[in-house]
């Protein structure tokens, strides 16, 4: 079955420490994959995605991802943590088998919570 | 730029009762997908439309259907309602590609709560 994992509910960072938030995924054939980030009472804003090419995907607000098709995983980070970046974190996988037209399939989310 | 807009914001229906929920995509965006947001849950894909059809659906019951027009704005439709139904009713645009994957922009949700 297709999947993705965010093992951890909620990360908790100091502001100015590095942070990470894990996603691993299952999917047959080589996987699209995305971050969307989702503040209280809105709807999903895309961060960045891997589709091939380098390893390492830069995105918005200085968020970064690591692709690792060995492990199968789509970690999210970020150097410095701001309070700001305080939200919901949603890990999605497009699978790249042919015909598929975009279904996208989401992990549970991970809460990241950034204190002063 | 307008981003992908949804109508309305907040919804309280009955059981029983028909909900009608409305996209429009992002400005230059042919494709619409709907996704349902469960309290504490990722989204779970519904169904997408392209060129007026429906494509691609998830592992939804038939009382979810849809419809895109001509300018390709979109609607979700949800007949006879369970308690069950009550969520975040996401609507997300993109270009169909099949050379470039495209990125989903998404709206700002419909709430929907079931009495």
């Amino acid at each position: 079955a297709q999947s993705v994992a965010q093992p951890e509910d909620q990360v908790n960072v100091a502001e100015g420490n590095p942070l990470t938030v894990k996603c691993t995924y299952s999917v047959s054939g080589n996987p699209y994959l995305f971050w969307y980030v989702q503040y209280p009472n809105r709807g999903l804003q895309f961060l960045l995605k891997y589709i091939t090419g380098d390893n390492l995907v830069k995105g918005s607000y200085g968020f970064e991802a690591e692709f690792n098709k060995s492990q199968t995983s789509f970690h999210l980070k970020k150097p410095s943590a701001l309070v700001s970046d305080s939200a919901l974190y949603f890990c999605a996988v497009r699978p790249g088998a042919s015909g598929n037209t975009g279904k996208l399939i989401f992990g549970q989310g991970t809460t990241l919570q950034v204190k002063p | 730029d307008a981003g992908v807009t949804q109508s309305p914001t907040h919804l309280i229906k009955t059981r029983g009762q028909q909900v009608t929920l409305r996209c429009s995509p992002k400005s230059g965006h042919d494709t619409v997908s709907w996704y349902q947001q469960a309290l504490g849950q990722g989204p779970q894909f519904i169904f997408q439309y392209y060129e007026e059809e429906e494509r691609q659906r998830g592992n939804f019951p038939d009382r979810f259907s849809g419809h895109q027009y001509p300018n390709y704005s979109s609607e979700l439709n949800v007949n006879a309602l369970l308690l069950g139904d009550s969520a975040l009713y996401l609507c997300a645009s993109s270009l169909v590609g099949q050379r470039y994957v495209k990125t989903q922009y998404f709206g700002p949700g419909t709430r929907l709560l079931v009495l």
